[in-house]
């Protein structure tokens, strides 16, 4: 079947250490998102990709790496900057055309700093 | 200023009856996407509906249907007949182009409980 996989769903860190998150998607879109999220304060936007090779800082991208060497992987590493990691981290990818218009997530990850 | 806004942080409902969330957006692109998502305790991201801004018709999907009220940027959801299983947050979302890039923005969230 088709979709995203996130891997681990759980992840506990030590202060210092660096953690990569990763994401896969077999669907082939060229768009690809990371997510943090927070209670209250909904999704918001780390680092997004629109094609290989290229990728671009969202909202919230201090203390986060990623990169995109190939389509289907968009892998998030949270380094020792972040000074708050811990959260809920939701990978998606996406297709915009005129025949459908979808976000799709991976099952997310939890990130415990310990 | 934000992009989309649910000012409902709860929301409350008795089983079978219908409910409305509210969202409202900002966007100066002519071309956009309305998307609702379901989000139950287990994390993950249900998509409920989708609403393009040319679209002339309101959408509708089953027991949900989006409330398009394009001149006041407004896309509330509208959930009929309420099942226990409706309960979780409800997020709006707005997909709109920047920089050549579409970039999809979410709400804070609506937490939905219902009743018996």
């Amino acid at each position: 079947d088709g979709g995203i996989t996130q891997s681990p769903k759980y992840l506990f860190r030590k202060e210092g250490q660096n953690v990569t998150l990763s994401c896969e998607q077999n669907l082939n879109h060229d768009a690809m998102y990371w997510y943090r999220q927070d209670p209250g304060q909904g999704l918001r936007l780390i680092y997004y990709s629109q094609i290989v090779n290229d990728f671009q800082k969202g909202d919230i991208a201090e203390g986060y790496s990623v990169s995109r060497e190939k389509k289907e992987s968009f892998p998030l590493t949270v380094t020792s900057a972040q000074k708050n990691p811990t959260a809920f981290y939701l990978c998606a990818s996406s297709i915009w055309s005129s025949s459908g218009n979808t976000i799709y997530f991976g099952e997310g990850s939890w990130l415990t700093v310990v | 200023a934000q992009k989309i806004t649910q000012t409902q942080p709860g929301m409350f409902v008795q089983e079978k009856e219908a409910v409305t969330l509210d969202c409202t957006y900002d966007t100066s692109d002519p071309s956009y996407g309305l998307f609702w998502y379901k989000q139950p305790s287990s994390g993950e991201m249900i998509f409920l509906i989708y609403q393009g801004s040319y679209d002339q018709q309101n959408a509708t999907e089953g027991r949900y249907s989006l409330n398009f009220q394009k001149a006041r940027k407004s896309a509330n959801l509208v959930i009929s007949a309420s099942q226990l299983g409706d309960s979780a947050m409800y997020f709006c979302a707005m997909r709109e182009a920047s920089g050549g890039s579409y970039i999809p923005t979410f709400g804070r969230g609506t937490s939905l409980i219902v009743h018996p």
